[in-house]
């Protein structure tokens, strides 16, 4: 069975530029989530979707970042203007169920805003 | 102001000797806690769980300890194998936002 999928995995863009990063969970799950992986920071909650709905997204650091989620098989994070800050490593990752005891992450996007 | 700390931001053991990776959180509502362990370029998978009614639980070579009263829980590795090398995610979650609270990793090296 296919796993999350993301895609670009690595994108490499200059500051100001928009970004996109696309998702797609696995399939007859009903929660997506949105991560950030920095050394900082660690894993980082970004947003939370539960059936195509926004539920949570306390995470997103400022109104630069947006998310959508327009059916169930497909998400995205966008950056709009890309910051050199942004850079790290973006996870999606779904659920099939509200628990949370079980969350499958994909490969994730390494992005490099320079 | 993390919820879930890892401390060590790295971990050196000797092939065959046991790894102790360790977490402390700070939300007394948290009660079920995880291990993620991430290989380099690949995400995150779920390694194993433990419950806050319970203060161990094991399965093979990997066993949690939960100590509710010190907010504190441990992954033992026994014995350690080169290929346990990765970086392990410690998380928590609360029964009423079940959406788990990641710490900042602690990245194990096993020498063979």
């Amino acid at each position: 069975d296919a796993g999350v999928i993301q895609s670009p995995r690595h994108e490499v863009t200059e500051m100001g530029q928009e970004v996109t990063l696309r998702c797609k969970p696995i399939s007859g799950h009903n929660s997506l989530f949105w991560y950030r992986q920095t050394m900082m920071r660690g894993l980082e909650l970004l947003i939370y979707f539960n059936n195509n709905v926004p539920i949570d997204d306390s995470g997103m650091p400022e109104d630069r970042f947006s998310a959508k989620m327009p059916n169930a098989s497909f998400s995205t994070l966008k950056i709009q203007p890309s910051e050199p800050r942004d850079s790290a490593v973006y996870f999606c990752a779904s659920s099939p169920d509200s628990t949370g005891n079980t969350i499958y992450f994909g490969e994730g996007s390494w992005l490099t805003v320079v | 102001d993390q919820q879930v700390k890892q401390n060590s931001p790295s971990l050196s053991v000797q092939e065959g000797r046991i790894s102790i990776l360790n977490c402390d959180y700070t939300n007394s509502m948290f009660d079920y806690f995880l291990w993620y362990k991430k290989y380099p370029a690949e995400g995150p998978t779920f390694l194993i769980s433990i419950s806050s009614i319970k203060d161990k639980n094991e399965d093979g070579r990997f066993t949690v300890f939960l100590n509710k009263s010190a907010k504190h829980l441990s992954l033992h590795i026994v014995p350690s194998q080169p290929g346990d090398s990765a970086v392990y995610f410690c998380a928590a979650r609360s029964g009423g936002s079940y959406i788990p609270t990641f710490g900042r990793g602690t990245s194990l090296i096993v020498h063979p």
